[in-house]
């Protein structure tokens, strides 16, 4: 039963245009939500969060957008650059009782930017 | 200065045998985890330790043993290995903070443990 998914696996873009990167997730006790990027042979890092008392959050290049009623959030990089390109993971916090904490993740999306 | 650091980075081993994987935080971070990144590519929560004491652990079976001598250190020990173990096991730690929606918990990783059991 996999409450987080990222249904596209990859996602390829030219450098310079958008890259939007999606994300739904069945449990309404979710109440924060991250992005995570990952390069091989590397740990996951920190990108960008948002709270679901929020409908969008901006970090430069970096935004990420929550539709609630949808169970929805999607990234968005604008503008995209070789460097970006890596594993993309979405997470959300599980606010309920004992699962207080918990970080469920999707299962990656990989995107490629081209030059 | 590495964050969050684990070792070893790989590690071969045949069934049966027991390992362990060390983990260490120079952040300060309250709480400490082991996730396992299984062949489906999903990052799945194992444990969790805030200030040394368990406070998530997964349906994970009794073969998978962490320890947190301090809140600095969570080492995962795994006995009698078995072939499914074989993965990449990442630890993490974390600290709450207030922000402008509520309380924010971003996790810091390490750069992962490469098992392969033969």
């Amino acid at each position: 039963d996999q409450q987080v998914k990222q249904n596209s696996p990859s996602l390829s873009v030219q450098e310079g245009r958008i890259s939007i990167l999606n994300c739904d997730y069945t449990n309404s006790m979710f109440d924060y939500f991250l992005w995570y990027k990952k390069y091989p042979a590397e740990g996951p890092t920190f990108l960008i969060s948002i709270s679901s008392i929020k409908d969008k959050n901006e970090d430069g290049r970096f935004t990420v957008f929550l539709n609630k009623s949808a169970k929805h959030l999607s990234l968005h990089i604008v503008p995209s650059q070789p460097g970006d390109s890596a594993v993309y993971f979405c997470a959300a916090r599980d606010a309920g009782g004992t699962s207080y904490g918990k970080l469920t993740f999707g299962q990656g999306t990989i995107l490629t930017v081209h030059p | 200065d590495t964050a969050v650091s684990q070792t070893p980075k790989y590690l071969v081993t045949q069934m049966g045998n027991d390992k362990s994987i060390k983990c260490e935080q120079n952040l300060g971070h309250d709480t400490m985890y082991w996730y396992k990144q299984d062949s489906k590519k999903f990052l799945k929560i194992m444990f969790s330790y805030n200030n040394k004491e368990l406070i998530i652990n997964e349906t994970v079976p009794n073969r998978f043993s962490p320890k947190s001598p301090d809140k600095a250190h969570l080492n995962l020990h795994i006995n009698s290995l078995e072939l499914g173990d074989s993965a990449v096991y990442f630890c993490a730690s974390s600290q709450e903070e207030w922000g402008t929606g509520g309380w924010d918990e971003k996790l810091f990783f390490g750069s992962g443990t490469q098992l392969s059991v033969l």
